[in-house]
């Protein structure tokens, strides 16, 4: 069966540090990967999506970036975090067609101070 | 660009009361369409979709959905909550035949009381 991973699940850092979020995915070749930031009472807000190594779409012109050096691999990053990035980061892969839906993660709470 | 609405934001109901969670959605064309649920601590996860075929769609726990392509809606119902079902839910939209990129509505939050 499919597993999504990510890690770390809590994270505090100061302003003006570096961001490393990593998400991967057991069980499934190919996949479509997604970055989202869900903000109390303003649903899902998608940042990034990757339909293969390599490529990945913006779709939120901010402070982050993401990478896919691998199949089932996912990366946020930043060079130097805002006040304004701290939220619930969640990853999330699917089928082509999203047949079967999106699969999250457990997310990761970052706190920029 | 295709956008979707949830009207009820907070839902309080009794234990056994029937739910009816509103979503609507902006696109003129054929969609897909989504309802997720993220229990409380809990990962999100699918709770049923509509690709084509019989617009009533059954999910898991008892929920089911209606597409009503008239409408522009795929409302959420259950006619009978238990405390468990305490969560936030979210309709998702996508466009068939586009992207592969599902629009979120904001969510809804809804608490059972036993």
């Amino acid at each position: 069966s499919q597993t999504i991973h990510q890690w770390p699940a809590t994270l505090v850092q100061p302003v003006g540090s570096p961001l490393s979020l990593e998400c991967t995915v057991e069980g499934t070749s190919n996949p479509n990967l997604y970055w989202y930031r869900q903000a109390a009472g303003r649903g899902l807000q998608l940042l990034f999506y990757s339909v293969g190594i390599g490529q990945i779409s913006s779709e939120v012109p901010q402070n982050l970036s993401a990478s896919r050096p691998q199949d089932r691999q996912f990366i946020l990053s930043s060079k130097k975090l805002l006040l304004s990035d701290s939220g619930f980061y969640l990853c999330a892969w699917s089928e082509k067609g999203l047949a079967g839906g999106q699969f999250f993660g457990p997310g990761t709470r970052l706190t920029v101070l | 660009a295709q956008s979707v609405s949830q009207h009820n934001h907070h839902v309080i109901l009794s234990e056994a009361a029937s739910l009816e969670l509103g979503c609507n959605y902006s696109y003129g064309g054929t969609v897909n369409l989504f309802w997720y649920v993220q229990y409380p601590g809990q990962h999100l996860q699918l709770l049923l979709k509509y690709f084509s075929g019989d617009p009533l769609v059954k999910g898991i726990k008892g929920f089911e959905a209606e597409f009503i392509k008239s409408k522009f809606s795929f409302n959420l119902r259950k006619p009978s909550v238990q405390w468990s079902d305490t969560a936030e839910y979210f309709c998702a939209v996508t466009s068939s035949g586009g992207s592969y990129i599902p629009t979120f509505g904001r969510g809804t939050s809804l608490i059972v009381h036993p």
